[in-house]
């Protein structure tokens, strides 16, 4: 099946520092969703983009719906040791019903 | 209070066994899915219901079978459970099947099959 190609695969940065990941894709969607997912636990929604060229901000994250439909960017601003975690973009089908294909993750590790 | 959840969270077992794996949704959602996340952590789709109706079904093998009782629960039965089972399985669930509705994650049940 189709898979999502985010980058990079992993990223170790200070506490303090900027983040910036990506997601791109040979297929266009209609919705672009990012999840956080921490170990043990299930995948929690940071945003949801829902047009092309939609920029959306929650806290110290910003995304960006690409204008191309077939990429998301991730940013995150000022990192915390909090934010640790595996990040997962995800798109929503053109279709009617909702089938998120997901991307392959960016793990990001902060250190003090 | 918690709004998707699932039981049991780990279960190791044998090749060959039946198991089954339960998720319930306190959030009035209608649509409620299945995923599992392989050990290189990729999640994919494998089941959703709507109102208890089979929506998507994304060519899982017919040993995984699963039943909607009602709209806030979904479980996942198994049959003669191979070693490539092994995974963690998450269920979701949304407030409609519709295209662009978050989706709300359970904390996994992680299946070892020894």
């Amino acid at each position: 099946g189709q898979q999502l190609n985010q980058s990079p695969q992993s990223m170790f940065i200070q506490e303090g520092e900027d983040v910036s990941m990506n997601c791109t894709s040979s297929s266009i969607f209609n919705t672009w969703l990012w999840y956080k997912q921490e170990p043990g636990e299930g995948p929690v929604l940071l945003i949801a983009l829902y047009k092309a060229g939609e920029l959306t901000s929650n806290g110290r994250l910003t995304a960006q719906f690409g204008i191309t439909r077939k990429d998301s960017f991730l940013n995150i601003s000022a990192s915390i040791p909090s934010d640790v975690g595996i990040y997962f973009c995800a798109g929503d089908t053109t279709g009617t019903a909702s089938k998120l294909t997901f991307g392959t993750g960016t793990r990001l590790q902060v250190t003090l | 209070d918690t709004a998707v959840s699932q039981t049991p969270k780990y279960l190791v077992t044998q090749m060959g066994n039946d198991k089954s794996i339960k998720c319930e949704q306190n959030l009035g959602h209608d649509t409620m899915y299945w995923y599992k996340q392989d050990s290189k952590k990729f999640l994919k789709i494998m089941f959703s219901y709507n109102n208890k109706e089979l929506i998507i079904n994304e060519t899982v093998p017919n040993r995984f079978s699963p039943k909607s009782p009602d709209k806030a629960h979904l479980n996942l039965h198994i049959n003669s459970l191979e070693l490539g089972d092994s995974a963690v399985y998450f269920c979701a669930s949304s407030r409609s099947h519709l295209q662009g509705q978050p989706q709300h994650f359970g904390d996994g049940t992680r299946l070892s099959i020894l």
